[in-house]
């Protein structure tokens, strides 16, 4: 069974600096995806950025990229350059190719990371 | 644009009441999955589809039902709605269930009041 974990429930950050999410995770499986979603308030969840667990570089997107060490199964994520509309639910991700045969392919998600951007 | 669509926005209900939410999508692709979010939680997966094959999660409560009539639709049907089951409803899709480079795409969630 695979596992996500989110260690900090809400983070703090000054406009304009950077940031750093934590996720851990923990699958027995050796290909899999990592992905991590923001919600805003309105409740929508939008993807950010994917890391595959074959990947030899770390994924960037804009001003997001994604910390992954494989050794220490971490995909933390860093946000650069920190703006007002970055406040909101963090969400990090995994999808595995045989989560135990039943629901293969399911995305599972840590329990999230509110953060708030002051000005 | 092509996208995933969730209809209504917003739901009350009364307790007891059946509702029906709806997801539709423009993206043809293969599975949909139907998500529960309750305040300040994690998305917790109900069920999904691939194709016409139906999955569901052991532990998603037989109260939770859902239909995919074709390609494009997909509904969640709450048969008697408790105030337990207040929370947001997340629908996605995803072309394939084995190729890991494909995330989800989500819809915008139907937020579910009962009232």
């Amino acid at each position: 069974a695979q596992k996500i974990t989110q260690t900090q429930p809400g983070m703090f950050v000054q406009e304009k600096e950077a940031v750093t999410l934590d996720c851990t995770y923990d699958t027995s499986d050796p290909s899999y995806g990592l992905f991590w979603y923001k919600q805003p308030s309105s409740g929508e969840m939008i993807f950010l950025i994917y890391q595959g667990s074959y990947d030899q570089q770390n994924a960037t997107e804009g001003r997001y990229s994604l910390n992954f060490q494989k050794a220490r199964k971490s995909a933390n994520l860093v946000i650069s350059a920190s703006q007002l509309g970055d406040s909101a639910m963090y969400f990090c991700a995994m999808r595995d190719e045989n989560d135990g045969g039943t629901s293969y392919g399911k995305l599972t998600f840590g329990q999230g990371t509110i953060l708030t951007v002051h000005p | 644009d092509a996208m995933v669509i969730q209809n209504p926005r917003y739901q009350v209900t009364q307790f007891g009441k059946p509702v029906t939410l709806s997801c539709s999508q423009t993206l043809n692709h293969n599975v949909m999955y139907w998500y529960q979010q309750k305040s300040s939680q994690a998305p917790k997966l109900l069920f999904h589809y691939y194709d016409k094959d139906f999955n569901n999660e052991a532990d998603t409560p037989d109260n939770f039902q859902s239909r995919r009539p074709n390609t494009s639709f997909c509904f969640l049907d709450i048969r008697s709605p408790g105030l337990g089951d207040a929370a947001m409803y997340l629908c996605a899709t995803s072309r394939d269930q084995g190729i890991l480079i494909y995330g989800y795409t989500f819809g915008s969630g139907t937020r579910l009041t009962v009232v």
